[in-house]
């Protein structure tokens, strides 16, 4: 099956400081990226929508600014967290559609997840 | 708008007894509608999904689920609950678009008894 690589899984960082975490799509070119974020014993919330090439959409309540996104291939989207606080500390899961199956009845592969904690 | 609804946070089972896990979505077209497993710090793995055809769908690790239009449902179920299956379970309903992002259900998470 399709796999999608999140690197780092785990990191751990200083308040202030910012953190890079990586997706790519290992054998398949996804255009679209998500990323989701997990509070402990709680479900995904959709943090935005990835397009390569394109800005990435935010959903409510997510600060663009805060959460960069960057969809720069077809394999590779980042999320970077800027001048992260231990409020930012949550399980970062991103996931991709392979292109080839198509709409929304493809399935979603997802990431292993990195966990930030934030001190 | 779609949402997912499932009931119950928490179930627990004995060791080789049925599994049910419940998922009530809400959707103005069509869904496409999935079963996720998540292991603790893991990802989450595609149980099954239903597209479109045969509405009982079986997937991985003898789990299935039947696509109920008129109850709006799409349960889960095993017939007989193995150790290795204590996890926590999403179920999601996407809409007919390719960037159309999933939309999860809160989870429920299964604890098998020995």
């Amino acid at each position: 099956g399709a796999v999608v690589s999140q690197h780092p899984s785990r990191v751990i960082c200083k308040s202030g400081t910012s953190v890079k975490i990586e997706c790519r799509s290992l054998d398949f070119q996804a255009t679209t990226m998500f990323w989701y974020r997990q509070f402990p014993k709680q479900s995904l919330m959709l943090m935005a929508t990835s397009n390569e090439g394109s800005k990435a959409t935010y959903e409510q309540g997510v600060e663009k600014d805060k959460f960069l996104i960057n969809h720069a291939s077809l394999t590779l989207s980042t999320l970077t967290v800027t001048s992260a606080h231990p409020e930012d500390s949550s399980f970062y899961i991103c996931s991709a559609r392979d292109r080839s199956r198509g709409g929304g009845s493809g399935e979603l592969f997802f990431g292993e997840g990195s966990r930030l904690t934030v001190l | 708008a779609q949402s997912v609804t499932q009931l119950g946070s928490h179930v627990s089972v004995s060791e080789g007894a049925l599994v049910l896990l419940r998922c009530n979505y809400s959707s103005s077209v069509p869904p496409y509608l999935f079963w996720y497993v998540q292991y603790p710090n893991q990802g989450l793995q595609l149980l099954l999904k239903y597209t479109t055809g045969a509405t009982l769908v079986k997937g991985i690790n003898g789990f299935e689920a039947e696509f109920k239009k008129s109850e709006t449902s799409f349960h889960l179920t095993k017939p007989s609950a193995h150790m290795s299956d204590a996890a926590e379970y999403f179920c999601a309903v996407s809409g007919l678009s390719g960037n159309t992002p999933l939309v999860f259900g809160k989870g429920t998470r299964l604890s098998v008894i020995a």
